[in-house]
C-alpha cells in the first residue's frame, strides 16, 4: 500500500539553529500538505502545495519557516532559526487532487524537540 | 475561536459495547467531514468521512451521522475492541472553497478496556 514518507522521524536541535523536513507524498498526489501538531491539539496547517506552487501559506511563520516543492513531488520544510515554540509533530500529508473531496493521507512525522 | 470543537478529552468504554464520540462545528461552509484515528508516534490514519447531503455513512463497525441544523457530527464504533484505543480527531473542509485544509478539533483519547 503506497504511503507517505517522511525523514527523519525524530530530530533534536539548539534554538536558533536550522532544521529541514522531508516529504514523499504518494505517487500521483497533486496536493500536498504540511500541519504542525502541538502535544493536545489537532493538526494545523502550515502550508498547501498544489503541484509545485503554493495554494495557502497564511499560517507560515515566513520570518523563520519556508517551503518548497520545487519539481511539484518532495517537499522540504525548514526552519531557521528553531525557536523553542517549535517544538510539536510535523505531519505532511497528501491528497489526490485539492481542488475536490478527497481524503488526505498522513505520513509519519517528525517530532523535533528544540532545546 | 475553535471551529471544530471537541468536548469530551476522553472516553473510556468495556470491550464488546459501543463507542460514541462527539463533535462540533461552527462554520456552516463546512461540506465534507471526516474521522481520523492517531496512535502514538505515528501519524493520523483516516477512518470514515460524510458528505453534507448526507446524514449518515457507515463502514464496517464505523458509523459516522451528521446532523447539519445543529451543527453537530458523531463517530459510533461497534463493537468496541481494544485495537481501537487512540486518539481520534475530527475534521472538516469547506470543499467548494479555494484550498482544502483540514480544520481539526483537538482529539478524544478513547480507551477500551478488555
Amino acid at each position: 500500500e503506497a504511503e507517505v514518507a517522511q525523514s527523519p522521524r525524530y530530530k533534536i536541535t539548539e534554538k536558533s539553529q536550522a532544521v529541514a523536513f522531508w516529504c514523499d507524498p504518494i505517487s500521483g498526489h497533486a496536493t500536498l500538505y504540511w500541519y504542525r501538531q502541538i502535544l493536545g491539539q489537532g493538526p494545523e496547517l502550515l502550508v498547501q502545495f498544489q503541484d509545485e506552487s503554493v495554494v495557502d501559506d497564511s499560517q507560515l511563520p515566513k520570518d523563520r519557516f519556508s517551503a518548497e516543492r520545487l519539481k511539484g513531488v518532495d517537499s522540504t520544510l525548514k526552519i531557521q532559526p528553531a525557536e523553542l515554540g517549535d517544538s510539536a509533530m510535523y505531519l505532511c500529508a497528501s491528497s489526490l487532487d485539492g481542488t475536490g473531496v478527497n481524503e488526505q493521507y498522513f505520513g509519519p512525522g517528525t517530532r523535533l524537540t528544540v532545546t | 475561536d475553535q471551529q471544530v470543537k471537541q468536548n469530551s478529552p476522553s472516553l473510556s468504554v468495556q470491550e464488546g459495547r459501543i463507542s460514541i464520540l462527539n463533535c462540533d462545528y461552527t462554520n456552516s461552509m463546512f461540506d465534507y467531514f471526516l474521522w481520523y484515528k492517531k496512535y502514538p508516534a505515528e501519524g493520523p490514519t483516516f477512518l470514515i468521512s460524510i458528505s453534507s447531503i448526507k446524514d449518515k455513512n457507515e463502514d464496517g463497525r464505523f458509523t459516522v451521522f451528521l446532523n447539519k441544523s445543529a451543527k453537530h457530527l458523531s463517530l459510533h464504533i461497534v463493537p468496541s475492541q481494544p485495537g481501537d484505543s487512540a486518539v481520534y480527531f475530527c475534521a472538516a473542509s469547506a470543499a467548494g472553497q479555494a484550498g482544502t485544509a483540514l480544520i481539526f478539533g483537538k482529539g478524544t483519547t478513547l480507551s477500551v478496556s478488555s
